[in-house]
């Protein structure tokens, strides 16, 4: 198994629809979890980052968390067509003093229609 | 501005023809990392550093090399490229947590 699984998609929307984007995982230990968008040709850009289990609200996007089901979420409102990108899911067991070590999902591309 | 700076962008080489490719950045950061991005398989990590003169192996070192002489420049070296080292690499930092900063990728290909 996979340590973190994320459905590649691809993934269409009309623009103003509500997205959701989602990643398992099967580590325990994974504390930390992040979301980056990735544009064509860029590198990835971090969207949001929480720890632990929990909601977390920026603007248009919202990060969930449910450690007991090993299940992260990702949901953008009013999406638009410079939505349009790769989401990365990324994830951490680090505490401090150690490797950072991100791992990643695959990521999802989504497209938003105008 | 801050960011991370990566060179070359784009390098087409042939097997075994040694390459560098640098990465620098330019806010103070701690810690940098590599990773390389192929289809199918995501972002995996090459080496990290968390301080000068401080590097260790990530999940796929084989056949890559690093330094870290200076905390702003983290070169990634390939001694003897080959083609399955053909891939998009990406160079990253941070200031000491988990919100890594990412350069904008180098496209290597290695015929």
């Amino acid at each position: 198994q996979k340590e973190v699984e994320q459905d590649p998609g691809p993934l269409s929307v009309p623009e103003g629809a509500i997205v959701s984007l989602n990643c398992t995982y099967s580590n325990s230990a994974f504390q930390y979890f992040m979301w980056y968008r990735q544009y064509s040709r860029k590198g990835p850009e971090l969207l949001m980052y929480t720890y632990s289990s929990g909601n977390k609200e920026d603007g248009r996007f919202t990060a969930q968390v449910d450690k007991s089901s090993k299940y992260i979420s990702l949901f953008i409102r009013d999406s638009q067509p410079s939505d349009s990108a790769t989401y990365l899911c990324a994830m951490s067991a680090v505490s401090g003093g150690s490797n950072y070590k991100l791992t990643f999902g695959k990521g999802t591309l989504l497209t938003v229609n105008p | 501005e801050a960011q991370v700076t990566q060179n070359p962008r784009y390098l087409i080489t042939v097997t075994g023809k040694k390459l560098t490719v640098t990465c620098s950045q330019n806010m103070n950061h701690e810690y940098m990392s590599w990773y390389r991005q192929d289809p199918g398989l995501g972002l995996r990590q090459i080496y990290y550093s968390m301080n000068v003169e401080v590097t260790d192996k990530g999940d796929v070192p084989e056949g890559y090399k690093v330094s870290r002489k200076e905390k702003r420049n983290f070169p990634l070296i390939l001694e003897s490229p080959s083609p399955n080292q053909t891939s998009l690499y990406f160079c990253a930092s941070s200031l000491g947590g988990l919100e890594q900063f990412f350069g904008p990728g180098t496209r290597l290909t290695v015929l």
